[in-house]
């Protein structure tokens, strides 16, 4: 069952402004982190927050995390044309059987017009 | 460091035939992930390994699905016979043994089954 859940499915925006993302999840988790693929080429580690944190920053990334809503957010601050990517949330359950079985939301595509 | 490297970057084969996916992880790390990446499924993860045992087949689709991990340098997941349903983007990814929840992953290798 799909454990993220990014929201919107895909965003346009224009070079200089702002991109929210939004990641939904169903279960208790460990910690959430944020991965980027550019277009052919696997996913890249942006941000990891774990469950005792509500904010955490990373050079224009923010992200939040809402563990009574169980969700999070990927803010990317003054986009550039090479933020284009798509981007998903990922998710591990508690337990050490757990470890590193993510589980990826299905991502949001992000175009950055120059 | 050279990161993950998978080979091929891209198979075409026929339904019936054997493939054989190959992956080297980053030295030192203890961990080796196995996922598939569909438009329908998105991204599963099929198998992972700790210091070279499996630890978890459980997203394995079938029989005709395998993997190995004979040394910490090298692994591979076959399809034996492969139908044209398991086209899809096979990624690689490791991650070391001190848990920082980041996985890398490598360019991954894209599979045409037709």
């Amino acid at each position: 069952s799909q454990q993220g859940e990014e929201d919107p499915q895909a965003l346009s925006i224009q070079e200089g402004e702002n991109a929210t993302m939004n990641c939904s999840y169903k279960t208790s988790i460990n910690n959430l982190q944020w991965y980027r693929q550019n277009s052919g080429r696997g996913l890249v580690h942006l941000i990891l927050i774990r469950s005792n944190e509500r904010e955490k920053h990373s050079g224009r990334l923010r992200v939040t995390l809402d563990t009574s809503k169980k969700s999070s957010s990927l803010l990317i601050t003054a986009s550039r044309a090479a933020d284009t990517a798509s981007y998903f949330c990922a998710t591990d359950r508690p337990g050490g059987t757990s470890y590193g079985k993510l589980t990826f939301g299905q991502g949001t595509i992000l175009t950055v017009h120059p | 460091d050279a990161g993950v490297i998978q080979s091929p970057r891209h198979e075409v084969t026929e339904m019936g035939q054997e493939v054989t996916l190959r992956c080297k992880p980053i030295s030192g790390h203890d961990y080796l992930f196995w996922y598939r990446q569909t438009m329908m499924r998105g991204l599963e993860l099929l198998i992972y390994f700790n210091n070279n045992v499996p630890i978890d087949d459980s997203g394995m689709p079938e029989d005709r699905f395998s993997a190995k991990m004979p040394n910490a340098s090298f692994s591979t997941l076959k399809i034996q016979p492969s139908e044209p349903r398991d086209s899809a983007v096979y990624f690689c990814a490791s991650s070391p043994q001190r848990y920082t929840g980041e996985l890398f992953f490598g360019e991954g290798s894209r599979l045409t089954v037709l």
